[in-house]
């Protein structure tokens, strides 16, 4: 069956460092992958999309990469702050069979 | 804001109660999406409209139903409440080209007793 995974470990890093996020994902070949924020108790904000054929896309202080042969996207936040602190979920989808299968999302918390 | 509305943002009921949560999605968006977020489990979708038709099931339960009125506002309904089914229930909506940009809304916080 399809699985995500991110690293349920919490992240901290030290503000202005460059955080990274993994999401790993198995038995399928996603078309999309998106990335969200999360803030405990609220819903989730969409932050990315990049597409199987996009290898990298960036958006102000964010960047994703998205390999298919490895099946796995990296989130990047350079320059972080401690207002980037929330959980990040990433969602792979499949084109046109409309499941949408979040991951369990990786919490980050960046240091002042 | 993303301009999704829930409401009520609360409700506590008893196991056995059926409840109503309401969406009102996007200005101009067609797709509404229904997903259950609770601690174990992750943020699990539930079903999709499109336009007033359901588009596609996730892992609904058979006492969960759904629909999206003319206005496109939509309706979750749950029904025979268990304790389980305590969670934060979100609704998400899209525009017709981008369906995996989703917009969510606040929330509704649900409490079974």
């Amino acid at each position: 069956s399809q699985k995500i995974e991110q690293n349920s470990e919490a992240l901290n890093i030290q503000e202005g460092k460059t955080a990274t996020l993994t999401c790993n994902y198995t038995n399928y070949s996603p078309a999309y992958l998106q990335w969200y924020r999360q803030d405990p108790g609220r819903g989730p904000v969409f932050l990315l999309l990049i597409r199987e054929n996009e290898k990298e896309k960036r958006k102000e202080r964010l960047k994703v990469t998205f390999d298919t042969t490895l099946k796995q996207s990296l989130f990047h936040i350079t320059a972080s702050q401690p207002a980037d602190s929330a959980t990040y979920l990433c969602a792979p989808s499949t084109s046109g069979t409309y499941k949408y299968i979040f991951g369990t999302g990786t919490r980050l918390k960046v240091l002042a | 804001d993303s301009g999704v509305t829930q409401t009520p943002k609360h409700l506590i009921t008893a196991t056995g109660q059926r409840v109503t949560l309401r969406c009102s999605p996007r200005s101009g968006d067609l797709s509404v999406y229904w997903y259950q977020q609770s601690l174990d489990q992750g943020l699990q979708f539930l079903i999709q409209y499109y336009n007033g038709e359901e588009r596609a099931k996730g892992n609904i339960l058979e006492r969960f139903s759904a629909q999206q009125f003319p206005d496109l506002h939509s309706e979750l309904n749950l029904s025979s409440l268990e304790l389980g089914d305590s969670a934060l229930y979100f609704c998400a909506s899209s525009g017709l080209w981008r369906v995996y940009e989703q917009y969510f809304g606040p929330g509704t916080r649900l409490t079974v007793t």
